[in-house]
């Protein structure tokens, strides 16, 4: 399985865009990069999923470039309820490797007044 | 849908008891995980299945069994309660093959006194 590496820690104010970036250099041809969000005391919640380019849902994009080594998850105008711990993992889907990835220590996201 | 439960919420156990956590869901999702979470540190996958009959070891799998007789349950059985053991433990389900979304419990918060 393909090693990620994020910040540990963001700090952003409200109304501010905020981008996350991941590092996964040695990714597969077939794996997919995923972004999970985490509040204290709950499960991850998954965010956006994508393989190559830009994805783009209600939450958030997702900024994949060609070489697939790294991903930005970019969250815009934050606010105090996007505060969270921000997961990247890499895995195949396509041969059922989605239920075992691995979700390291994420990026802990503090958005302020 | 009542999506992914997990029971009990809180738990406390002296060491050697044992005990099993339960989870189940009504989504008919074919894969299912169980996951544990350490206060600051990421999500540890403990075991997992890819459908009923079917289980096998994640990055973690001492101390623990699983099994999976029904699609919807997946229980986690501690043989022998350790302080190490001491966690939050998460259990998720994913639709199968070419999903990557996964879908996670409230969590069980265990202390092993």
């Amino acid at each position: 399985l393909a090693k990620t590496t994020q910040p540990i820690s963001m700090d952003s104010y409200e109304g501010q865009e905020v981008n996350i970036t991941c590092s996964h250099n040695n990714i597969a041809t077939n794996d997919y990069i995923t972004w999970y969000q985490q509040f204290p005391s709950q499960g991850p919640r998954f965010i956006i999923q994508g393989y190559k380019t830009k994805v783009t849902n209600e939450v958030a994009s997702l900024f994949i470039p060609a070489d697939r080594k790294s991903s930005t998850l970019s969250l815009p105008r934050v606010s105090l309820s996007d505060t969270a711990v921000y997961y990247c993992l890499v895995g195949n889907i396509l041969t059922g490797g989605g239920n075992k990835l691995t979700f390291g220590t994420g990026t802990q996201l503090k958005v302020e007044l | 849908n009542a999506g992914v439960t997990q029971t009990p919420k809180f738990q406390v156990l002296k060491t050697g008891q044992s005990m099993t956590l339960q989870c189940a869901q009504d989504m008919n999702h074919e894969y299912m995980s169980w996951y544990r979470q350490d206060p600051g540190m990421g999500l540890r996958l403990i075991h997992y299945s890819v459908g009923a009959g079917i289980t096998d070891q994640g990055e973690v799998p001492n101390g623990y069994n699983v099994s999976r007789s029904t699609t919807e349950d997946f229980p986690l059985r501690l043989l022998s309660a350790a302080p190490s053991q001491t966690s939050v433990y998460f259990c998720a389900s994913n639709p199968g093959r070419g999903s990557d979304e996964q879908f996670f419990g409230p969590g069980t918060r265990l202390t092993v006194l």
